[in-house]
């Protein structure tokens, strides 16, 4: 079993249309976690950390449910600029766990 | 702030060829990081770095891969030799300390023939 699990997607979402999608992580003593974006053939970039308490940056909402082991991803109002993939990630102890990603395609 | 650098950005080779690629991480980043990313597939760790010693090599495939961090900044990864499956982007990324948010460079994207 992988340690982070994502659906691969894609997820194909109307613009302006608000889309969510999960991350499952099998590491419970994880500390950290965080959403990176990354466009086709480049790298990935941070788009946000998530914190226990949950947030959220613009557009962008962010859950941990330490209880079930998942974070989720919300996009609200999504913009073409949204399509890309987002990959989960876990971190415990230091080391760093990424999913494989979830696909998002944001059509006109 | 200069971010990341990483060459090559691509490299062809043969199999069982040799390759090297370069990282230099931001600066003040004591942690860096070597990962490989196969089409589809999420970053895999190779290695982890803190300033020049290692903290983590258990998914490098020692046989063939091997990496250095001389004086605690930049990085090089070697494979030798070369394999198919090795075909992939290794990205390189830094950040502050261990569990700290990374910082990714562009990636060498290797393929072998």
């Amino acid at each position: 079993r992988k340690e982070v699990e994502q659906d691969p997607g894609p997820f194909n979402v109307p613009e302006g249309a608000t889309v969510a999608f999960n991350c499952t992580y099998s590491n419970s003593a994880s500390q950290s976690f965080f959403w990176y974006r990354q466009d086709c053939r480049k790298e990935p970039k941070l788009l946000m950390s998530v914190y226990s308490s949950g947030n959220e940056d613009g557009r962008f909402t962010a859950q941990l449910n330490r209880a079930s082991q998942y974070i989720s991803l919300l996009i609200r109002d999504s913009k073409l600029s949204d399509s890309a993939t987002y990959l989960c990630v876990a971190e415990g102890w230091g080391k760093f766990q990424f999913g494989a990603g979830t696909q998002v395609v944001v059509t006109p | 702030e200069a971010g990341v650098a990483q060459s090559p950005r691509y490299k062809i080779i043969e199999k069982r060829q040799s390759v090297a690629f370069w990282c230099n991480p931001i600066s003040g980043h004591a942690t860096l990081y070597w990962y490989q990313q196969i089409l589809g597939q999420g970053p895999k760790l190779l290695i982890q770095f803190q300033n020049n010693g290692v903290v983590d090599d258990s998914q490098l495939p020692k046989d063939r891969f091997s990496a250095e961090r001389l004086k605690g900044v930049d990085s090089t990864l070697k494979i030798q030799p070369a394999k198919l499956e090795d075909s992939a982007v290794y990205l390189c990324a830094s950040s502050p300390g261990g569990a700290d948010t990374q910082y990714f460079g562009p990636g060498t994207r290797l393929t072998v023939l």
